[in-house]
């Protein structure tokens, strides 16, 4: 997994609370990024991070803020999660133009 | 709109069996193309990763095919083994932007 994980694993979560999901990385790759992972879609880009504090959105952004204060950490965070935001969440790190590795994803579950 | 997409969606082959999927790509210009391996539950394994100027690359049992005037590539698998079930994922890049994911061809392998 290339020294990326993901936390937590495992989320259930009612309607209209706020939520947020971890990435860290050992490997101090500059570009992080977040991914949903749905039935019938290919894995879709959400945001991500170019550095610290430097961050731009993805296809499908809307509901969805990040952060990154360090270079190791990548922070997702639904500010009032619905239910169509029931998904597996990826976190991926990697040199720009070169292989991604992928964290073990996030389930999330909305209620 | 740049896509990928990937055929058949799903697939059933007996062990030992050999086996090629398909991915074509509207992408442009085009950067590389990288194909994943991903198995449930988990976050997606790079397999190979090819340049416009390569016309194949070999990871063990998986060679990919690249064919950039065509805008093709495929995965082939030699001798599978039960441990190949799992999706294949074909993903394009741009230069400079972020990557565009197929949405998979689920594999499995049966004794």
């Amino acid at each position: 997994d290339a020294g990326i994980t993901q936390s937590p694993r495992h989320k259930v979560t009612e309607t209209g609370t706020p939520v947020t999901l971890r990435c860290h990385q050992t490997e101090n790759h500059r570009y992080m990024y977040w991914y949903r992972q749905d039935p019938g879609h290919g894995l879709r880009l959400i945001h991500y991070s170019y550095g610290v504090k430097d961050t731009d959105k993805g296809e499908v952004s809307d509901g969805y803020s990040v952060s990154r204060s360090k270079t190791e950490d990548f922070l997702l965070t639904l500010e009032s999660a619905t239910s169509s935001q029931t998904s597996v969440y990826f976190c991926a790190t990697g040199p720009i133009g070169e292989k991604l590795f992928f964290g073990s994803g996030t389930q999330l579950s909305v209620l | 709109k740049n896509q990928v997409e990937q055929s058949p969606q799903s697939l059933i082959i007996l062990e030992g069996k050999n086996c090629t999927l398909q991915c074509n790509y509207t992408v442009s210009p085009f950067s590389n193309l990288r194909w994943y391996k991903q198995d449930t539950g988990r976050g997606p394994v790079s397999l190979t990763i090819m340049t416009f100027s390569e016309n194949t690359k070999s990871n063990g049992r998986y060679t990919a095919t690249l064919d950039a005037d065509t805008k093709q590539s495929s995965l082939h698998i030699t001798a599978s083994q039960l441990s190949d079930s799992a999706s294949y994922i074909c993903v394009v890049s741009e230069r400079d932007t972020p990557l565009v994911f197929g949405k998979g061809t689920r594999l499995s392998v049966i004794a």
